[in-house]
């Protein structure tokens, strides 16, 4: 089983939608999560990085943490056709950066015109 | 601006031949990391490097080799010996070790035939 599980979709909106990914995960260590934005034939960008559980907004986005389910959560409200990207997850339980860092697959979002 | 660039963008290369990936970096950035990125899976860690003149293995090291010489530097060479090298290959680096986020490049894909 995988450390760290996201559905890859493909999930298609229409422009305007709320969307929401999800990853859950195993390790109960896990405690910095993040998620990436993927455009097709580009390297991924920060979009959220948040610490342990709670809330975090910027913008039309939201990242939510729940580690007492080991479930989090982007949020996207009023989607755009420019948010049409694979989006990834991933975490870490803190010990260094990028070498401990575990990614989900990532989701394939279309929003539609 | 700062960032890193990989190149070439499309590489291809004939089954048996060795090959180099290039990664620079203009950020200043200390730490560097080598992911591969295949359908279905997350991104997998190759190598990583957290000072100059050192680099460690990551969870898919067998077939590839790295050098760090300088900051900005961090090759990778695809041998002969790694079985499956077709693949989108991503450099990031981070500030430093401790739970900074990742700066991707835009990636290489290699092609073997």
């Amino acid at each position: 089983q995988k450390e760290v599980e996201q559905d890859p979709g493909p999930l298609s909106v229409p422009e305007g939608a709320i969307v929401s990914l999800n990853c859950t995960y195993s390790n109960s260590a896990f405690q910095y999560f993040m998620w990436y934005r993927q455009y097709s034939r580009k390297g991924p960008e920060l979009l959220m990085y948040t610490y342990s559980s709670g809330n975090k907004e910027d913008g039309r986005f939201t990242a939510q943490v729940d580690k007492s389910s080991k479930y989090i959560s982007l949020f996207i409200r009023d989607s755009q056709p420019s948010d049409s990207a694979t989006y990834l997850c991933a975490m870490s339980a803190g010990e260094t950066s990028g070498s401990r860092l575990t990614f989900g697959e990532g989701t394939q979002l279309t929003v539609n015109p | 601006d700062g960032g890193i660039t990989q190149s070439p963008k499309y590489l291809f290369r004939k089954e048996g031949q060795n090959v180099t990936l290039s990664c620079e970096q203009n950020l200043n950035h200390d730490a560097m990391y080598w992911y591969r990125q295949d359908p279905g899976q997350g991104l997998r860690l190759i190598y990583y490097s957290q000072i100059v003149n050192d680099f460690q293995k990551g969870d898919i090291a067998e077939g590839y080799s790295v050098s760090r010489e300088k900051k900005e530097s961090f090759p990778l060479t695809v041998t002969s010996a790694q079985k499956n090298p077709t693949a989108f290959y991503l450099c990031a680096s981070s500030i430093g070790p401790l739970e900074s986020p990742l700066h991707f490049g835009n990636g290489t894909r290699l092609t073997v035939t």
